[in-house]
Formats: structure tokens, sequence, C-alpha cells
């Protein structure tokens, strides 16, 4: 079973717009991970943020984790063509495997 | 290139028969995971190993078997193969027992026909 949701499902934006993807999850984590994949290829890691921390950087990326919510969201600025993927929300805790939520499918038009 | 290498890329059998997937991790890694995503199901956490013993188990089947080998890489097999088992089978390895970081391989992409 999944950890948790993310929504929306599928985002479609212009190039140049900003996206914005939220990930609930449901038991206590460790960390939060956002990994990023191509149709059909690897998961590539994105960016890790800790269950201490509240908001993290790194490029383009804005990653912010409320746990008294159980939630977490990804921002993505200036968006470009390049970034259209799929985009998973993958939470650590207590067990040591990573449990991935759904997915949200980004398209980016040129 | 990840550093985490999966072999065979793509894999076409026949129900009933047994397949063995392949993955040696990043230089240095000691912890092997195995993660299956279908359409249906998402990605879902099948086995760990670390430095050559099992650690964690998830939603593996009976049928699905996993090892890791004194040169950390690791196989899994998966025998009486249905047509429900076809998807993409992904390895990641990490350094420690529980990441923090892990780094995905490319997958191999199991059809069964």
């Amino acid at each position: 079973s999944q950890q948790g949701e993310e929504d929306p499902q599928a985002l479609s934006i212009q190039e140049g717009e900003n996206a914005t993807m939220n990930c609930s999850y449901k038991t206590s984590i460790n960390n939060l991970q956002w990994y990023r994949q191509n149709s059909g290829r690897g998961l590539v890691h994105l960016i890790l943020i800790r269950s201490n921390e509240r908001e993290k950087h790194s490029g383009r990326l804005r990653v912010t984790l409320d746990t008294s919510k159980k939630s977490s969201s990804l921002l993505i600025t200036a968006s470009r063509a390049a970034d259209t993927a799929s985009y998973f929300c993958a939470t650590s805790g207590s067990a040591r495997q990573l449990t991935f939520g759904s997915g949200t499918q980004l398209t980016v038009l040129p | 290139d990840s550093g985490v290498t999966q072999t065979p890329k793509h894999l076409i059998t026949a129900t009933g028969q047994r397949v063995t997937l392949r993955c040696s991790p990043r230089s240095g890694d000691l912890s092997v995971y195995w993660y299956q995503q279908s359409l249906d199901q998402g990605l879902q956490f099948l086995i760990q190993y670390y430095n050559g013993e099992e650690r964690a188990k998830g939603n593996i089947l009976e049928r699905f078997s996993a090892q890791q080998f004194p040169d950390l890489h690791s196989e899994l097999n998966l025998s009486s193969l249905e047509l429900g088992d076809s998807a993409l089978y992904f390895c990641a390895s990490s350094v420690g027992l529980e990441g923090p970081g892990y780094t995905f391989g490319s997958g191999t992409r199991l059809t069964v026909v």
C-alpha cells in the first residue's frame, strides 16, 4: 500500500509558469523526499527534507513540510518543457524503506 | 548514469516461467532495495538487503525471492510468472541501513505474455 496521495494527479502548465504539487502522508516520518521520473525511466532524487525542517530550496525547487498536517508541497519555479515528468513524494519513517505516493504527472507546454 | 546498474533493461517471457533480474549497487553502497512499479499498484517496496542480509520485507509475493551476494550485487527471482507480474522493477541502493539518500537504477521492464 502507498503512504499517501499526491494532488493533483495531473497538472498542465505553460513554460515559465510555476508548478505546485502536494503530497499527504499518513504516519510519522524521519524525512520526506521528492523524485522525478521521466516516462518509463528511472527515478531521480530531487530533494530531501527532514522532519525537523519546514522549508528547503534547491535551484528552482522549493519544498515545504508541515508535519502537523502530514503534508508537503513541491514548487517548481519558471518551469521548462524539460520539467515534464512524473513527480513522486516518498517518506522514510520507522520502516527502513521508502514509501511512495501516487505521483503527479506534470506537463509543461512550450 | 546513476551508478546503479540493472540488467536486463527489457524482458519478455511467458506465463509460468522464471526470470532473474540483476542489480549492481552504486560503489560503496551496502543496502539494496527492490521496488515494483505497475499502473494499478504504483511504486511498491518489495525487499531490502544490507551487506548480504535481508533486513526488510514489503509486499513481496511468495513466488518472488531475492538475495545479495558477497560482492553486494543483488538478484530478484520471479517464478511462476503471471500476466499481472508485468511491471517495471527498480533497484535502489544506499550507503547505510536507512538511507537517507537512495540512488535508483533505470529499471527492468518485465512483460509477461
